[in-house]
């Protein structure tokens, strides 16, 4: 089992819908999340992090934490064809004490 | 700096030489880390540094590959005897601690063997 797993997509929403994206991770003691986005040649971006379960929002991007099962996730509504890149997870995992990202996401908002 | 500084960002090698890729990452950033992105795929972790702290080299693919980090900041890895499979973009990262706080990465270095 990989330590962090997301679906590679392609992910493929209408323009002004909402696209979810899922991740899920093996380590019990991970203590923090985060998204990342990276657009074709460029380097990953930070969008959003979230420590605690439950929901946290920025602007369009909301990021949701289950821990009991292990789930984070992140919504982006009014998806816009400029949101259209790759979408990275990663967590903090508690044992080796690093950052271990997910494949990705591809993510496809279509005007 | 103000942010994560990697060079050169392009290498055009030749197959069999050896290669030397630079990360200076952001000052007072303890953790850092080195990731190898082949075209259309993901972040495949090579090595991560914290501290003092022995680095966690698990994910270098071979002996051809090393890495070290001086004074606990630049950082500079090292592919010997190069192959065409190498050819990728090699991206470093660096944050404030370890697991808990978010990694800023640069722009990354493309390696390009022929």
């Amino acid at each position: 089992q990989k330590e962090v797993e997301q679906n590679s997509g392609p992910l493929s929403v209408p323009e002004g819908a909402i696209a979810s994206l899922n991740c899920t991770y093996s380590d019990r003691g991970s203590q923090s999340f985060f998204w990342y986005r990276q657009y074709s040649g460029k380097s990953p971006e930070l969008i959003m992090f979230i420590y605690s379960n439950g929901d946290k929002e920025d602007g369009r991007f909301t990021a949701q934490l289950n821990k009991a099962s292990q789930y984070v996730s992140l919504l982006i509504r009014d998806s816009q064809p400029s949101d259209s890149a790759t979408y990275l997870c990663a967590v903090g995992l508690e044992y080796g004490n690093k950052l271990v990202f997910g494949a990705g996401t591809i993510l496809r908002v279509k005007s | 700096g103000a942010g994560v500084s990697q060079s050169p960002s392009n290498k055009v090698t030749e197959k069999g030489k050896d290669v030397e890729l630079r990360c200076d990452p952001i000052s007072g950033h303890t953790a850092l880390y080195w990731y190898r992105q082949s075209l259309g795929q993901g972040l495949e972790f090579l090595i991560y540094f914290q501290g003092n702290s022995a680095p966690d080299k698990s994910g270098l693919p071979s002996d051809r590959f090393s890495a070290e980090r001086t004074g606990g900041s630049v950082s500079t890895l090292t592919i010997q005897r190069t192959q065409q499979e190498d050819s990728a973009v090699y991206l470093c990262a660096s944050s404030l601690q370890a697991s808990n706080t978010e990694a800023f990465f640069g722009q990354g270095t493309r390696l390009t063997v022929v």
